[in-house]
């Protein structure tokens, strides 16, 4: 079937510690994308990628970093310098464009506490 | 920027209807869409309205008024398995994705 996988699905990190979180899609979508969910904030952007070797800062890009090598595939990277990591992070693609029918694809989350 | 603007939270019985609105403010508006999600899981996707009017579907219907900057979602025949965060989302030239607003929480009690 296809879907987002995102793993962990829950992961620990002390302070200081950089950690990554994987995304892989096997939609053939072109876009991709993380969100950060915080409890009553909603959803806000990280970071997108509209295209393999491309990617755009989204409104809270300080203190993660992502990469995007190939097309079913955009790990984030939530480094030491992010202030305060522990959320439920979200990734998501869509088609090309996909921004115009509104609909975007999520993965299952995973969920980050700093100990 | 881009700024939007819902309920935290709306109650209701099984079988009622509950509407859930949305106004949002931003440039190079293309569209409004609505999710759902369940605690702790994946946001899905329900409806999105790029034209002035209703759209149905099934239970849910969407409506948007572009010159009001204004939305909401419908839920009609309200069941217990409805009780979920509800988000609507801009989709707007200024990024190639979606902003979302903070959600409502829906609540059905038999």
């Amino acid at each position: 079937d296809g879907g987002i996988t995102q793993s962990p699905k829950y992961l620990f990190r002390k302070e200081g510690q950089n950690v990554t979180l994987s995304c892989e899609q096997n939609l053939n979508h072109d876009a991709m994308y993380w969100y950060r969910q915080d409890p009553g904030q909603g959803l806000r952007l990280i970071y997108y990628s509209q295209i393999v070797n491309d990617f755009q800062k989204g409104d809270i890009a300080e203190g993660y970093s992502v990469s995007r090598e190939k097309k079913e595939s955009f790990p984030l990277t939530v480094t030491s310098a992010q202030k305060n990591p522990t959320a439920f992070y979200l990734c998501a693609s869509s088609i090309s464009g996909g921004f115009r029918t509104g609909e975007l694809f999520f993965g299952e989350g995973s969920r980050l506490t700093v100990l | 920027g881009q700024s939007l603007e819902q309920p935290s939270e709306v109650t209701a019985v099984e079988g009622a209807i509950v509407q859930i609105n949305c106004t949002y403010q931003t440039s190079g508006f293309y569209g409004l869409s609505w999710y759902q999600q369940h605690d702790g899981g994946a946001p899905t996707f329900l409806s999105y309205n790029a034209l002035d009017g209703l759209e149905e579907t099934g239970r849910f219907s969407s409506f948007l008024s572009r010159s009001d900057s204004y939305g909401y979602l419908l839920l009609q025949e309200l069941q217990m398995k409805d009780s979920a965060s509800y988000f609507c989302a801009v989709s707007h030239s200024g990024y190639s994705t979606l902003t979302f607003g903070k959600g409502t929480m829906l609540l059905v009690s038999p």
